[in-house]
């Protein structure tokens, strides 16, 4: 089954605290990216990745680093959490087709709190 | 820059009543449409997209026609069931550009 997959689904953790979330897609998409979902803001990108090796900044990258060492895998690092970015976020993948995005398929979510 | 702009939810509508959820884009070119939606507690998945001008996208019953000369995507439902309950989001990827710009989002309540 083709799918994004997003580890842990749920998260509470202290403010400082290093933590990674990871990310896993199984259809051989080059493009990767991070979104976070906040109330009233929709979807925000922090990060995205057109194939591996190649990352750059989304619209809200403060406080998170990325890296694309394989094709399936995009982990979100936090180095060192604060409550702002307490948050619900999501990995996606697409394709690119005919110089364009193809659909976007997204990871279940991951629901971070920082106390 | 290329724009994404939804009707403020929520909605809030009957069993069985007609949707219209108004989305319309600012963007240079000829633009993909997409309409995600997001049921609670889980992720995005794609509802339906058009590529070009006067297609329309269809799909469990929702529709949307890509409408260049108003530069608008509404997404439309001829009778609404309470599984619809849902967020729903409006999106465009530029032609050329690998991004996707989002709308805000717009939540669907409907009550049996």
């Amino acid at each position: 089954e083709a799918q994004v997959t997003q580890n842990p689904r749920y998260l509470i953790t202290v403010t400082g605290k290093k933590l990674t979330v990871t990310c896993s897609q199984n259809m051989n998409h080059e493009y990767m990216s991070w979104y976070r979902q906040d109330p009233g803001l929709g979807l925000r990108q922090i990060y995205y990745s057109m194939n591996v090796e190649v990352t750059d900044k989304g619209d809200v990258p403060e406080g998170y680093k990325v890296s694309r060492k394989e094709k399936r895998n995009f982990p979100l690092i936090l180095e060192s959490p604060s409550p702002n970015q307490t948050s619900l976020y999501f990995c996606a993948s697409s394709l690119f087709f005919q110089g364009a995005r193809t659909e976007a398929f997204f990871g279940q979510g991951t629901r971070l709190t920082v106390v | 820059g290329d724009s994404v702009t939804q009707m403020e939810g929520p909605v809030t509508l009957s069993e069985e009543a007609f949707l219209t959820i108004n989305c319309t884009y600012t963007a240079t070119g000829y633009p993909s449409l997409f309409w995600y939606v997001q049921y609670p507690g889980e992720g995005l998945q794609l509802l339906l997209k058009a590529t070009k001008a006067d297609d329309k996208g269809s799909n469990k019953g929702f529709e949307a026609t890509y409408r260049k000369e108003t530069t608008s995507f509404h997404l439309e439902k001829g009778s609404v069931q309470v599984s619809d309950s849902a967020v729903y989001f409006c999106a465009l990827s530029p032609r050329g550009n690998y991004q996707l710009i989002w709308g805000a989002g717009t939540k669907l309540i409907i009550k049996p």
